[in-house]
């Protein structure tokens, strides 16, 4: 069965600073891979996925992904952190199901705090 | 206007009342989901619909039921709450031209005293 762990619980960035967040997987497919954001308050975002194309995805807000089948990991990067980057970001796998149902599987969450 | 929504933001009930929490989307995709969050937990699945006449079991639905009532509604039903079932609860849409990129409502938080 798939699975997915985020290695951190908590980071904490100066602003300017790069961001790292770690996710590591487990698969027995080729794995669909997503980063969500969620903002005090308010519902998930996607920030980006990876579907077998590009290893290196970019998204939104400057933020981008490398999925490394060899090391099974889907890292978090971001080259200059912003105070409004501060928020909890979940990593997802996509679990191939029966019926033609992927069920999305969730890390517990990274959250991001972002320091002046 | 956002795409999908939920009724009520904000829930306070006593153990053994009846609540529903309700979803609605204007995306016009066929799959909706219920999930709900723990601190820790991440996110995790209660019930999930690929249209209104299919609802499909998740990995938590004990305590929890569903109704479909058209495409765009997807409510879920505290037949008798409890404490442990205070959590943030989410909605989320999918469809198949999408692949499975889901969209997320602003969830719901719900306190059973």
């Amino acid at each position: 069965a798939q699975s997915v762990t985020q290695l951190d619980s908590h980071v904490s960035v100066s602003e300017g600073t790069p961001v790292l967040l770690r996710c590591n997987y487990s698969s027995s497919y080729s794995p669909s891979l997503f980063w969500y954001v969620q903002h005090p308050n308010k519902g998930l975002q996607l920030l980006l996925k990876y579907t077998s194309a590009a290893t290196l995805v970019k998204g939104i807000n400057g933020f981008e992904a490398e999925f490394k089948k060899s090391e099974t990991s889907f890292h978090l990067t971001k080259p200059s952190a912003h105070m409004s980057d501060a928020a909890e970001y979940f990593c997802v796998v996509s679990d191939h199901g029966s019926g033609g149902y992927n069920k999305l599987i969730f890390g517990a969450g990274t959250r991001l705090a972002v320091h002046p | 206007d956002a795409d999908v929504t939920q009724t009520p933001r904000n829930r306070i009930t006593k153990t053994g009342k009846r609540i529903m929490l309700e979803c609605s989307q204007t995306k016009g995709h066929d799959r909706m989901y219920w999930y709900r969050q723990d601190p820790g937990l991440g996110l995790r699945l209660i019930y999930y619909s690929f249209d209104v006449k299919d609802i499909n079991k998740g990995e938590i639905s004990d305590g929890y039921s569903v109704s479909r009532q058209a495409q765009a509604k997807f409510s879920l039903s505290l037949e008798s709450a409890i404490p442990n079932q205070t959590a943030l609860y989410f909605c989320a849409t999918s469809d198949l031209t999408g692949g499975e990129t889901q969209y997320f409502g602003p969830g719901t938080r719900l306190l059973v005293l």
